[in-house]
C-alpha cells in the first residue's frame, strides 16, 4: 500500500501521559500535514511541513503539542500531559504541491486518541 | 476556527434520488474542495475548483464555484448506497486549510 500510514490507529491513555503518533506520508511528497479532528466537526489544521521544516503552526498547537519530521520523511506528533479535551482523531496528510491551489492532499486514516 | 458553514447538516434519502449541499463563507476563498469521509478513515477528495463560476464533475457528482468565491455546491445524482459517509468542503485561508463541519448523507435502499 502507497498511501499514508498512521501507527497507531488507536491511542488510550490516561491522563497526564505523553502519546506520540507516527505518520509516514506518501513517499514523493515533500508536504506533510497534521489536523486534529472531534466528533461531528471536520479537521481542524494543526500545523505542516516542507520537508524537514516545519512551516505553519495553528494557534490550536498548544505548547504541550510538538511535531517532528527530522529528516523529511516521516513525521512524529507528541503531545505531553494529556488533557481529557485532547480526546479526538489525529489525521496526516501528504501533497507533491503547494495547498494554496493545483494540490491534492492525500489523508491517512488517522490515529483515534482516547485520554481516560 | 471553522469559518465553513455546511448545509443541510444531515440528509436522509432514498437510492436513485439527487442530493444537494452548499458551503459558505463570509470570507473568499480562492480554492474550495469538496472530501468525503467513511467512519473510521481520513477524507478523500472528491472535487477540487479553483475558479469563480467553474463547474467540475467527477462521475455522478458535480461542485460549482459560487461567483461570489464565497460558495460552493456539491451535487449528488441517482444516489447509490455506497454514498453514505460525510461530506465536508474545505479551503485554503491565511495559510491555514479550513473545512466545514460536514453533511451527513444515509441513503436508504
Amino acid at each position: 500500500d502507497t498511501g499514508v500510514s498512521q501507527d497507531p490507529r488507536h491511542k488510550i491513555t490516561k491522563r497526564g501521559q505523553n502519546v506520540t503518533f507516527r505518520c509516514d506520508p506518501i513517499s514523493e511528497h515533500n508536504r506533510l500535514y497534521w489536523y486534529r479532528q472531534t466528533l461531528g466537526q471536520g479537521p481542524e489544521f494543526l500545523t505542516y511541513f516542507q520537508n524537514e521544516a516545519q512551516l505553519e503552526k495553528s494557534r490550536l498547537l498548544s505548547d504541550r503539542f510538538s511535531a517532528e519530521r527530522p529528516k523529511g520523511s516521516f513525521s512524529t506528533l507528541e503531545i505531553q500531559r494529556t488533557e481529557q479535551g485532547d480526546s479526538a482523531m489525529y489525521l496526516c496528510a501528504s501533497s507533491s504541491e503547494g495547498w494554496m491551489g493545483g494540490e491534492t492532499q492525500y489523508f491517512g486514516p488517522g490515529t483515534r486518541l482516547l485520554v481516560l | 476556527g471553522q469559518q465553513l458553514n455546511q448545509s443541510p447538516q444531515s440528509m436522509f434519502i432514498q437510492e436513485g434520488e439527487d442530493v444537494s449541499m452548499n458551503c459558505t463563507s463570509s470570507s473568499i476563498f480562492n480554492t474550495w474542495l469538496w472530501y468525503k469521509q467513511d467512519p473510521g478513515e481520513g477524507p478523500v477528495l472528491l472535487i477540487a475548483l479553483y475558479k469563480a463560476g467553474e463547474l467540475t464533475s467527477n462521475g455522478r457528482l458535480t461542485a460549482q464555484f459560487g461567483i461570489t468565491r464565497k460558495d460552493s455546491f456539491l451535487n449528488i445524482s441517482a444516489s447509490i448506497p455506497s454514498d453514505v459517509g460525510i461530506y465536508f468542503c474545505a479551503g485554503p485561508l491565511n495559510n491555514d486549510m479550513r473545512f466545514g463541519a460536514g453533511t451527513r448523507l444515509t441513503v436508504k435502499p
